[in-house]
């Protein structure tokens, strides 16, 4: 069974500082997609990157950036020049890479305030 | 962009009736459509699985009797909760997967609450 652990509840950063997420998870694949998504106040959930396992370069887009370290299981997500529209509850999630239907396995989340 | 509705985005109804919500696809078929549940301030959990012209796939621990799923069509998937009672209010997002994109890219819905009274 795969784990999605997110092991800050609540964040907050100053407005254009950088901050970071962390998420560890724990799985036997050795194929697997990470993915980061965010969730505003309005619900709707946003894709913000992902990861492809087998990609040693770390993935990133504009402000977004992440540390994927596969031996220690860790994918930490880096948002740089905070806004105050990335005031949201941030998810953490697993995918298998082939087989099944794909199921999306989500961490506990972390809240994130930017203060202006 | 792949854009997925949710219909209704909230409903309020009175314990024992069943409910339906409503997820589309709206420019793209979705031959796999997942149902999640988000109490508040927690994460979302899968329920289940709907492929198109099939028995959907349940999350143990979800009572099928009760969440009714039905995918009778590439661009349409119902959930109905069945003799609601108050505990299972709660916010329900759908999320959709088209065949023709890769295999990771899953669209969320907006999401519906639903508050049984």
């Amino acid at each position: 069974a795969q784990t999605v652990t997110q092991s800050q509840p609540e964040m907050s950063v100053q407005e254009a500082e950088t901050v970071t997420l962390s998420c560890t998870y724990d799985t036997s694949e050795n194929n697997y997609y990470l993915f980061w998504y965010k969730q505003p106040p309005s619900r709707q959930m946003i894709l913000v990157i992902r990861q492809e396992a087998y990609k040693q370069q770390n993935a990133t887009e504009n402000r977004f950036s992440v540390n994927f370290q596969k031996a220690a299981k860790s994918f930490s997500l880096k948002i740089s020049d905070s806004q105050l529209g990335d005031t949201a509850m941030y998810f953490c999630a697993f995918m298998k890479h082939a087989g099944g239907a794909n199921n999306l396995f989500f961490g506990t989340g972390t809240r994130l305030t930017v203060i202006p | 962009g792949a854009v997925v509705s949710q219909h209704p985005s909230w409903v309020i109804c009175k314990s024992g009736t069943s409910v339906k919500i409503e997820c589309r696809s709206l420019d793209f078929q979705a031959t796999t459509m997942f149902w999640y549940r988000q109490f508040p301030k927690q994460s979302l959990m899968l329920m289940a699985t709907s492929n198109e012209g099939s028995k959907a796939t349940y999350e143990q621990g979800v009572e099928k009797d009760k969440f009714l799923i039905n995918h009778a069509s590439l661009t349409l998937s119902t959930l109905t909760v069945t003799s609601a009672h108050p505990e299972d209010s709660s916010f329900y997002i759908c999320s959709a997967r088209s065949p023709s994109t890769t295999s990771y890219e899953q669209y969320f819905g907006p999401g519906t609450r639903l508050t049984v009274t």
